[in-house]
């Protein structure tokens, strides 16, 4: 089935410095989605991507589709300790409606 | 909270032994998915239910079996474990097909 690729594996930062974790996937992906999951806690979806070149901000969290829709990034400015858990691209899986994740960024945030 | 309802919390067992994990969606939601996550293998989708039938499988085990019942809630089975299958296991629930999935708070299942 389709795989995504996810770096880095772990980004430890002080609070205040910006983050970025990359997605990659070696074919076309018709959307993408994004979740965070805190230590201990459940994953919980963030947000959808579905066009080419697509750009869509959360507060200090932007998400970027690629023009080839095979890339997809998030980028935290100004990170705080609230930003810490691991972050998780997803792209559609073998089924229909099932979703293939990556192995996730876990972000680390010291005070 | 999502909305999506796991039980038990944690789940301690013994090597050869069967446990069944229940999921119960959210509120009209027809779609339950299942996923294991481990530290080396990340999160991988085991099987989706959707309105009582099975829709799609992915990297589940033969020793493993699932179910959606008609009031929608599911059960994950799992026989004859192995230390190998210590892990977190999430259901999640969504209302239709690729629509944002909603994951409960998993059952951590040790296995001794």
């Amino acid at each position: 089935g389709q795989q995504v690729m996810q770096i880095p594996q772990y980004q430890h930062v002080q609070e205040g410095e910006d983050f970025t974790t990359y997605c990659n996937s070696s074919t076309t992906l018709s959307n993408i989605q994004w979740y965070k999951q805190r230590p201990g806690g459940h994953p919980v979806f963030l947000i959808q991507l579905v066009k080419s070149g697509e750009v869509k901000k959360q507060k200090r969290l932007t998400f970027q589709f690629g023009e080839a829709k095979k890339n997809s990034s998030l980028h935290i400015t100004a990170t705080q300790t609230t930003d810490v858990g691991t972050y998780f691209c997803a792209g559609p899986g073998s089924g229909y409606s099932t979703l293939t994740f990556g192995k996730g960024t876990m972000l680390l945030v010291s005070p | 909270d999502s909305g999506v309802t796991q039980t038990p919390k944690h789940l301690i067992t013994a090597t050869g032994q069967r446990v069944t994990l229940r999921c119960s969606p959210r509120s009209g939601d027809l779609s339950v998915y299942w996923y294991q996550q481990s530290l080396d293998q990340g999160l991988q989708f085991l099987i989706q239910y959707y309105n009582g039938e099975e829709r799609a499988k992915g990297n589940i085990l033969e020793r493993f079996s699932a179910q959606q019942f008609p009031d929608l809630h599911s059960e994950l089975n799992l026989s004859s474990l192995e230390l190998g299958d210590s892990a977190l296991y999430f259901c999640a629930s969504s209302v239709g097909f690729r629509d944002t999935q909603y994951f409960g708070p998993g059952t951590r299942l040790t296995v001794l």
